[in-house]
């Protein structure tokens, strides 16, 4: 049990779809993140929120919108994805910045 | 380019000592050296990690050289469980955030 879920664990979505991945951790952390994990890549850092404000967007393309509604959750709303971004979503927590990141499972994100 | 550099994968036989290298020669004075592992279908997970002591925790004890260009991850008794990818990180960005490498893949043989 990390204490960070996500839902839902897996999603096939056509390029002209929306939908939305959700994060939510349960350990009271103030810092929350969106990983980018492609196969044979390293994990890419999409997304960093701090108190619910956004600190760090890694030159993410705007297809992909994150939302931090409070320090417990964290949304990626996904739109008119290319299949390039099929990988593994995952959401991460930190106390803070600097802090241990817990990880959830993921989300298996495949775009047809 | 500043990086880690890791082993792409190491065999160890069960019930024995895993040594996992990784280099991070250019590692800042003030970075602390991480390592996380991941699981087949799971998300990383945090094992260990130091500034300038060894350092050891339930899961695994973390030896960082004098110079601080190296260090090794040591499991003192690999379990089947343990086959994971092994992910060493040294470095951070402008923002105090981790720089991730590809990690070593440690195979466990029974």
């Amino acid at each position: 049990e990390t204490g960070v879920t996500q839902t839902p664990r897996h999603l096939v979505m056509g390029m002209t779809n929306k939908k939305s991945l959700k994060c939510e951790q349960h350990l009271g952390h103030n810092a929350m993140y969106w990983y980018k994990q492609s196969a044979k890549k390293p994990l890419e850092l999409m997304f960093v929120y701090n108190f619910k404000e956004q600190t760090e967007n890694n030159s993410v393309p705007s297809r992909f919108s994150p939302e931090c509604p409070n320090s417990s959750h964290l949304f990626l709303h996904l739109h008119t994805l290319q299949p390039e971004d099929s990988a593994l979503y995952l959401c991460a927590s930190s106390q803070d910045l600097m802090g241990t990141q817990y990880f959830g499972p993921g989300t298996r994100l495949l775009v047809l | 380019d500043a990086k880690t550099t890791q082993p792409n994968s190491m065999e160890s036989n069960e019930e024995e000592p895993v040594h996992l290298p990784c280099n991070h020669s250019t590692i800042s004075g003030t970075d602390y050296i991480h390592w996380y592992r991941q699981l087949p279908s799971q998300g990383p997970e945090y094992v260990i990690h130091g500034l300038t002591s060894n350092v050891n925790n339930r899961m695994a004890s973390l030896a960082i050289a004098e110079d601080r260009k190296s260090s090794t991850l040591i499991l003192h008794r690999a379990t089947l469980r343990d086959a994971a990818v092994y992910y060493c990180i040294g470095m951070m960005d402008s923002n105090y955030q981790l720089i991730w490498g590809a990690g070593t893949k440690l195979i466990i043989k029974p």
